[in-house]
């Protein structure tokens, strides 16, 4: 079974406070991707890597920035959390173009 | 970009009801899967199609690559089957591209 964990399931940050979320899979998958889920827009691509040290630009990738130093784990940063920064924020890992695995989330709260 | 819908957006049932989730899809694309997110945030992944049919249990997906449109159909459903459906559009290999999802509530 392919497992992927996020270092936490809820958070409650302050505005401008700089913000970890990690995410760690033991099925050596190349590609790794974070997301972000909102009420009636579904999940959005944030950013994604298809190899160690080399991340792309998903579709909204503005004030998030990635690190990936080993294969099989693949941080989230919020520099500076801003309040419309509250979201579900999900962590996939795969095999492109096939099935893509999920992590548990982590529902943060910017206040 | 790939433009991906969902209908409907909120869907109740009565337990052991048919039902069935629509996604449609803008750009042609090499498969379309169907995912499921329980209460709690963690998605599992259904079914991966390109084409035709596939069933798994009650649960049956369909794909009509001319008209860029999938369906899930849930047949006998169940309480356990409330969660929400999101369908995914596979580019190539590119990323995905998700619907927004369809909340369904099955009552007993």
């Amino acid at each position: 079974d392919v497992k992927v964990t996020q270092s936490s399931r809820y958070l409650v940050k302050r505005t401008g406070e700089k913000v970890f979320l990690e995410c760690v899979q033991d099925m050596d998958h190349e590609n790794m991707f974070w997301y972000r889920q909102d009420p009636g827009l579904g999940l959005r691509l944030i950013y994604f890597s298809y190899d160690v040290k080399m991340k792309e630009k998903g579709d909204i990738p503005e004030g998030y920035s990635v690190s990936r130093e080993k294969k099989e784990r693949f941080s989230l940063i919020l520099e500076s959390a801003s309040t419309n920064q509250t979201s579900m924020y999900l962590c996939a890992t795969g095999d492109v173009p096939y099935e893509q695995y999920f992590g548990p989330g982590t529902r943060l709260t910017v206040t | 970009k790939n433009e991906v819908e969902q209908s409907p957006q909120n869907l109740t049932a009565q337990e052991g009801e048919f039902i069935t989730i629509n996604c449609s899809y803008s750009v042609g694309i090499s498969a379309l899967h169907w995912l499921q997110q329980h209460p709690g945030g963690g998605i599992v992944s259904l079914f991966m199609l390109s084409s035709g049919k596939k069933k798994h249990g009650r649960l049956i997906a369909t794909i009509n690559i001319q008209e860029k449109h999938s369906s899930l159909h849930i047949t006998a459903s169940h309480p356990r089957d409330s969660a929400v459906y999101i369908c995914a559009a596979d580019n190539y290999g590119q990323n995905f591209v998700f619907g927004p999802g369809t909340r369904l509530s099955v009552l007993p």
